[in-house]
């Protein structure tokens, strides 16, 4: 399984779009990335996924360059509210049919006003 | 709000005592896992069901834990002899279980403590 790699930790301020880069070297054909959020004592929120290219959505975008050794999960205007774990997940789909989630440490992203 | 719960959400036990946790699925989701998630870390999977069938365990499963989904809905964790390193928080997740790729939906998590 692909073993993914990310910032602990990020700081940034109300209102700024925050970045986060996840490196994913061993990526196989087949794998998915996505990208999960967890708040304290909450379980993890589903934020995006994709394979390739560009994905939007409400809330994200998810930049994945040709190769697919990295993505960047992108927060456009954080607010205080987004501070969170995020977590990066690749390798999980299509490689034991279970589906099962394998998560690292995530990267604890800090708000501040 | 039809997402998943679980129940209790906080236990607090003593070593060597039983414990079972319920998680209740988004009805119709055939697939529910469980994972165990200590502080600072990413939760860790424990084992997966599809529809009534167990068909996956970690090693991190040891003989002290099972699990049940009797009806192919609602599941329950149960730990024997509880252990301080037990301690953590218990997290159920269920999805569709039409394709690896389905999203998973996250209870809020049954945290447990063994004094």
């Amino acid at each position: 399984l692909a073993k993914t790699t990310q910032p602990i930790s990020m700081d940034s301020y109300e209102g700024q779009e925050v970045n986060i880069t996840c490196s994913h070297n061993n990526i196989a054909t087949n794998d998915y990335i996505t990208w999960y959020q967890q708040f304290p004592s909450q379980g993890p929120r589903f934020i995006i996924q994709g394979y390739k290219t560009k994905v939007t959505n409400e809330v994200a975008s998810l930049f994945i360059p040709a190769d697919r050794k990295s993505s960047t999960l992108s927060l456009p205007r954080v607010s205080l509210s987004d501070t969170a774990v995020y977590y990066c997940l690749v390798g999980i789909h299509g490689s034991s049919n279970t589906g099962k989630l394998i998560f690292g440490q995530g990267t604890t992203l800090q708000v501040k006003p | 709000d039809t997402g998943v719960s679980q129940d209790p959400r906080h236990k607090i036990t003593k070593r060597g005592q039983n414990v079972t946790f319920r998680c209740d699925p988004i009805s119709e989701h055939n697939r529910l896992y469980w994972y165990r998630q200590t502080l600072g870390q990413g939760p860790e999977f424990l084992t997966y069901f599809q529809n009534e069938a167990q068909l996956e365990k970690s090693r991190l499963l040891s003989d002290r834990f099972s699990a049940e989904r009797p009806k192919g809905s609602f599941s329950t964790l149960e730990i024997q002899r509880t252990e301080q390193g037990d301690s953590a928080m218990y997290l159920c997740a269920s999805s569709p279980g039409q394709w690896d790729t389905d999203t998973q939906y996250f209870g809020p998590g049954t945290r447990l403590t063994v004094l």
